[in-house]
């Protein structure tokens, strides 16, 4: 079964500082991964995907993605945080044996960017 | 602009009340969604429809039900069979592929009171 995990429930960081959002998963043949985000009572902004290539994914407002085969993951990253990145995040994964664009999200990890 | 509406934003339903959440979108997306968001719990798959009148449940759908008549509309309704509705509901839609993403609504907060 395809399944998505976020280990950490939260995150804290300093204004400046790197940050990183991990994301495991475990999906039957090549995953494709997606990392949202969500502010509060609002709907999930895409960020940005992992389909194939390049294992280095770049995305919107300056953050990345390093899709790791071996280790199951796609952490997600960014070199210097800002107290506007405080927010809520979600690794997804969809797998093209479905049938249908089915996404598996995690739990959500919530990130504080503290000044 | 293009995107998925969603309304209301916020609904109250007395218990024993079906209600109906409405999402639209212009995106010409055949693929629509409802998910469920609980705190700690990410997102639960409610109902999904491929193409226009076609649904299949998603893990959650007891107590829920949809509709599909046009591409650009999939309205959920919470029905009184539904024992705890008090959640964040949120619509989205994609192109029907498995390596696209998904594009989501605002999203409406139901309460029951």
């Amino acid at each position: 079964a395809q399944s998505v995990a976020q280990p950490e429930d939260q995150v804290n960081v300093a204004e400046g500082n790197p940050l990183t959002v991990k994301c495991t998963y475990s999906v039957s043949g090549n995953p494709y991964l997606f990392w949202y985000v969500q502010y509060p009572n609002r709907g999930l902004q895409f960020l940005l995907k992992y389909i194939t290539g390049d294992n280095l994914v770049k995305g919107s407002y300056g953050f990345e993605a390093e899709f790791n085969k071996s280790q199951t993951s796609f952490h997600l990253k960014k070199p210097s945080a800002l107290v506007s990145d405080s927010a809520l995040y979600f690794c997804a994964v969809s797998s093209p044996g479905d049938n249908f664009n089915k996404f598996y999200f995690g739990s959500g990890t919530k990130l504080n960017v503290k000044p | 602009d293009g995107g998925i509406t969603q309304s209301p934003k916020y609904l109250f339903r007395k218990e024993g009340q079906n209600v109906t959440l409405s999402c639209e979108q212009n995106l010409n997306h055949d693929a629509m969604y409802w998910y469920r968001q609980d705190p700690g719990q990410g997102l639960r798959l409610i109902y999904y429809s491929q193409i226009v009148n076609d649904f299949q449940k998603g893990d959650i759908a007891e107590g829920y039900s949809v509709s599909r008549e046009k591409k650009e509309s999939f309205p959920l309704t919470v029905t009184s069979a539904q024992k705890n509705p008090t959640a964040f509901y949120l619509c989205a839609s994609s192109i029907d592929l498995p390596n696209t993403e998904a594009f989501f609504g605002q999203g409406t907060r139901l309460t029951v009171v």
